[in-house]
């Protein structure tokens, strides 16, 4: 079952602006990840953030988590072409049983 | 291989027939998950394998699937008796004794006429 919302469902920017994608989620969670997926790919995993943590920085991505809200927000910065993509958040709510719990999805497209 | 590996990476078969889908994991990785990608429903988390351990079967989507992972390593997902609603990409992951982040292999393209 989904768990996470994120919005937009789709957002379209020039390059060299910032991106914002936001997720939504329902349950109680260990961590929350962000996955990168390329048309016909797999996922590539780009930041996990744990649930005590409320921001965190990888080159020029940054993701917060606000628990309280059960919401975190995924924001890459200094936007290139090869971002285009589409952006998912997971959860991880206990061990590895439960697997992950993915939302829907942002497709991004970054305009040259 | 250095990453997940799927094969094959697309299948196009007869309803009713069945279908083995296969995922070597990243060597050294005893974690292995199977996920379905579908339009309608999204990413969905099907099965986990820890090790050698019986797996919890419960998020197959009905008794015509079925798992597998034989000596600790590859993994085959069958689907017996296939129907148009399987039609998706079955994607394979894994991951060092279960600890976050997993793995993914670029996934099975299974179209069902």
């Amino acid at each position: 079952s989904q768990q996470g919302e994120e919005d937009p469902q789709a957002l379209s920017i020039q390059e060299g602006e910032n991106a914002t994608m936001n997720c939504s989620y329902k349950t109680s969670i260990n961590n929350l990840q962000w996955y990168r997926q390329n048309s016909g790919r797999g996922l590539v995993h780009l930041i996990l953030i744990r649930s005590n943590e409320r921001e965190k920085h990888s080159g020029r991505l940054r993701v917060t988590l606000d628990t309280s809200k059960k919401s975190s927000s995924l924001l890459i910065t200094a936007s290139r072409a090869a971002d285009t993509a589409s952006y998912f958040c997971a959860t991880a709510s206990g061990g590895g049983a439960d697997g992950l719990t993915f939302g829907k999805g942002t497709h991004l497209i970054i305009q040259p | 291989g250095a990453g997940v590996s799927q094969s094959p990476s697309n299948k196009v078969t007869e309803k009713g027939k069945d279908v083995e889908l296969r995922c070597d994991p990243i060597s050294g990785h005893t974690a292995l998950y199977w996920y379905r990608q579908s339009l309608g429903q999204g990413l969905e988390f099907l099965i986990y394998f820890q090790g050698n351990s019986a797996p919890d079967k419960s998020g197959l989507p009905s008794d015509r699937f079925s798992a597998e992972r034989t000596g600790g390593s590859v993994s085959t997902l069958t689907i017996q008796r296939t129907q148009q609603e399987d039609s998706a990409v079955y994607l394979c992951a894994s991951s060092f004794n279960g600890v976050e982040p997993q793995h993914f292999g670029d996934g099975t393209r299974l179209s069902i006429l």
